[in-house]
């Protein structure tokens, strides 16, 4: 079957800097992605990566290796406002996203 | 309009009712999604439109559960007979288009909580 894994919760300080790994078991792979949901909002689009490396854009940056199934979001300088869940998701072979569960971010002072 | 709208935000009802929930996409997005979000669980796919068709209905639940959409606008999802398993939160999104390059952005709704008793 297919697969997103990411961690249920992470805790991190304002200012410092954390990555939210997500691995993917999936049938084909046209692309992943990062949308980032605040509580009660809508997820809206971060990062789109189809080659493997590295894509920075502002404070976050998302990392792919294809090879290993593997990608990251990594976000710097903390805010308070970065509290929320980041989500990972890959489109397959059929151009279908497969979701991950979230990964909800805590943001301490 | 300026972006993807979601109504009722919240609905509350009785096992057994039927309930629609309505989406209103970006002016001219040609594609439409459906999708459910439980607590802890990723996103589920439900059905996406291409103009009014609907090429993949095989994330719908049961047969309870039908979508339409006309004009290539506004798209209603209709459950009927809820049951309590039903409840979570129904998310709406759009696109230019149903894309095959794979980049193919979503601008999600800010979704309806739906909560049978």
């Amino acid at each position: 079957g297919q697969n997103i894994d990411q961690p249920t919760e992470m805790t991190a300080t304002e200012g410092a800097i954390v990555q939210i790994n997500c691995t993917y078991q999936t049938s084909g792979f046209n692309g992943l992605f990062w949308y980032q949901q605040h509580a009660g909002e809508a997820p809206t689009f971060l990062s789109y990566n189809v080659l493997d490396g590295l894509e920075e854009k502002g404070r976050f940056s998302s990392f792919l290796s294809r090879s290993k199934g593997y990608s990251y979001l990594l976000l710097k300088e903390l805010q308070m406002k970065d509290s929320a869940s980041y989500l990972c998701a890959v489109m397959d072979s059929n151009y279908q996203l497969i979701w991950g569960a979230g990964t909800k971010l805590i943001i301490k002072p | 309009g300026a972006g993807v709208s979601q109504s009722p935000s919240n609905k509350v009802t009785e096992k057994g009712k039927d309930v629609e929930l309505r989406c209103d996409p970006i002016s001219g997005h040609t594609a439409l999604y459906w999708y459910r979000q439980s607590l802890g669980q990723g996103l589920e796919f439900l059905i996406y439109f291409q103009g009014n068709s609907a090429p993949d209905k095989s994330g719908l639940p049961s047969d309870r559960f039908s979508a339409e959409r006309t004009g290539g606008s506004v798209s209603t999802l209709t459950i009927q007979r809820t049951q309590q398993e039903d409840s979570a939160v129904y998310l709406c999104a759009s696109s230019l288009v149903y894309s095959s390059s794979g980049a193919n952005v979503l601008t999600f709704g800010a979704g309806s909580r739906l909560t049978v008793l």
